[in-house]
C-alpha cells in the first residue's frame, strides 16, 4: 500500500497567516492527490483534486501543488473557518490511502 | 442537492454482525462508483471499500477482506456494507462517499454525515 505522510501533524497560526501543509507519498502517484478539510464531529469536505484543481465552491485562498511524491496545500490569508484538520489522499492505486492529518489550530 | 444519509450503526459485540445502509439522493446514483470510508475515534480516515456503478466490481482494504461485503441497489438508490466477524478495531464512524471519477477509485466529492459503529462486549 502507498503510505501518505503529512507534516506537520499540527500547527498554530493566526487569522491572516499563510499556511503550508506538506504530503509525501511513499511512491510516485503522478497527480492523483486530493485534499480534504474536516471539522470536529463533521464529515470531511472535498477541497482539491488532481493535486491542484480546486473543487467548485472552494475559496481561492486554498491552493495545491506538486506531483510525483511531494505535494503541498497552501491556505493564503487564513480565515477563522479554516481552523480544522486537513487530510491528503492518494487515488493512484488500491488501497486508496489517506495521510495522518494536519490540525490547524488558533495561535 | 446531493445527499447521502447513513443508517444502521450501533453497539455490537465482538464477533457480531451489522449492516450499514446509505440512502442517496440529488444525483444519478446508478452512474456513480460509491465508497465506504471509516474513522476510528481520534484517528485518520481509512478507505474501506468501493463498488462499481453496476455492482460488478468491488475493492476492499486488506483488513476487512472476507469479513465485509459492499453492495448496492440502484433501484433504491442505496449503498450497503455488511460487516461480519466484527472486531474492536472496527470501531469507527463509517462514512458513505461518492467517487468523483467515472472510473471510480476516488477522490470523494460528497460524504454522508457518518454512522457510528462500536464493537464492544
Amino acid at each position: 500500500a502507498i503510505r501518505m505522510t503529512q507534516s506537520p501533524s499540527s500547527l498554530s497560526a493566526s487569522t491572516g497567516d499563510r499556511v503550508t501543509i506538506t504530503c509525501r507519498a511513499s511512491q510516485a502517484i503522478s497527480s492523483y492527490l486530493a485534499w480534504y478539510q474536516q471539522k470536529p464531529g463533521k464529515a470531511p469536505t472535498f477541497l482539491i483534486y488532481a493535486a491542484s484543481t480546486l473543487q467548485s465552491g472552494v475559496p481561492s485562498r486554498f491552493s495545491g501543488s506538486g506531483s510525483g511524491t511531494d505535494f503541498t496545500l497552501t491556505i493564503d490569508c487564513l480565515q477563522s473557518e479554516d481552523f480544522a484538520t486537513y487530510y491528503c489522499q492518494q487515488y493512484y492505486s488500491y488501497p486508496l490511502t489517506f495521510g495522518g492529518g494536519t490540525k490547524v489550530e488558533i495561535k | 442537492e446531493v445527499q447521502l444519509v447513513e443508517s444502521g450503526g450501533g453497539l455490537v459485540q465482538p464477533g457480531g454482525s451489522l449492516r450499514l445502509s446509505c440512502a442517496a439522493s440529488g444525483f444519478t446514483f446508478s452512474r456513480s462508483w460509491m465508497s465506504w470510508v471509516r474513522q476510528a475515534p481520534g484517528k485518520e480516515l481509512e478507505w474501506v471499500a468501493n463498488i462499481k456503478r453496476d455492482g460488478s466490481d468491488k475493492y476492499y482494504v486488506e483488513s476487512v477482506k472476507g469479513r465485509f461485503t459492499i453492495s448496492r441497489d440502484n433501484s433504491k438508490n442505496s449503498l450497503y456494507l455488511q460487516m461480519n466477524s466484527l472486531e474492536a478495531e472496527d470501531t469507527a464512524v463509517y462514512y458513505c462517499a461518492r467517487d468523483k471519477r467515472e472510473g471510480g477509485a476516488g477522490p470523494f466529492d460528497y460524504w454522508g454525515q457518518g454512522a457510528l459503529v462500536t464493537v464492544s462486549s
